[in-house]
């Protein structure tokens, strides 16, 4: 069976920018979550969404917002890029929302912004 | 106090040992803990669940102490492919799950 899978891998932006980030849940997963990674630190959570709905939102700024598809993808979107934005995004799926959940995790986008 | 804490290491240890990390949180409210195991540059993936009676897997052992707030992870019989960075994880009532900095560790010959 596939795993989350992640798109793209590397990217490199400019301060400003706008950045679209999918990602793609482990077949017969509904819950998709991200988050954010920086060199040293256990990754941030930024949003969970289950069943196309917002169920959690991490301590982000409203320039990070993030959306799921009626077929349980989803996609993360910064606006007005900052250079501490950059870091390792990461998308992990699971069965369903909740505290006692396990979650699996793709293979990241790095973001670079410069 | 920071929610999840963890001591960063690096644990180096020789091959065939028996290593020990704890990660403490601070919500005496959370309810689900679990263990990840992430390689450099890589994602993390689930090593176990943290279950109130304990949980073991192989190698592996996991506790659960509410009374004060920790969590630990056991490693008998190190080996070399052990060395990786290992995160806990700890979920209070909401559906914001906190991951600690990882503890690192590095297995030699």
């Amino acid at each position: 069976d596939a795993g989350v899978t992640q798109s793209p891998t590397h990217l490199i932006k400019t301060r400003g920018q706008h950045v679209t980030l999918r990602c793609s849940p482990i077949s017969g997963h509904k819950s998709v979550s991200w988050y954010q990674q920086v060199l040293g630190q256990g990754p941030q959570f930024i949003f969970q969404y289950y069943e196309k709905e917002e169920r959690g939102r991490g301590n982000f700024p409203d320039r990070f917002s993030a959306r799921q598809f009626p077929n349980y993808s989803s996609e993360l979107n910064v606006n007005a890029l900052l250079l501490g934005d950059s870091a390792l995004y990461l998308c992990a799926s699971s069965r369903t929302s909740g505290n006692n959940y396990e979650q699996y995790f793709g293979p990241g986008t790095r973001l670079t912004v410069t | 106090r920071k929610e999840v804490e963890q001591d960063p290491g690096p644990f180096n240890v020789p091959e065939g040992a028996t290593v020990a990390f704890n990660c403490t949180y601070s919500n005496s409210a959370s309810q689900s803990f679990f263990w990840y195991r992430q390689d450099c540059r890589k994602e993390p993936k689930l090593l176990m669940s943290v279950y109130s009676s304990g949980n073991e897997d192989g190698r592996f052992t996991a506790q659960l102490n509410r009374a004060s707030q920790y969590i630990s992870l056991l490693i008998r019989d190190s080996k070399l492919s052990d060395s990786a960075t290992y995160l806990c994880v700890v979920s209070g009532g909401s559906y914001i799950p906190t991951f600690g900095r990882g503890t690192s560790l590095i297995v030699h010959p």
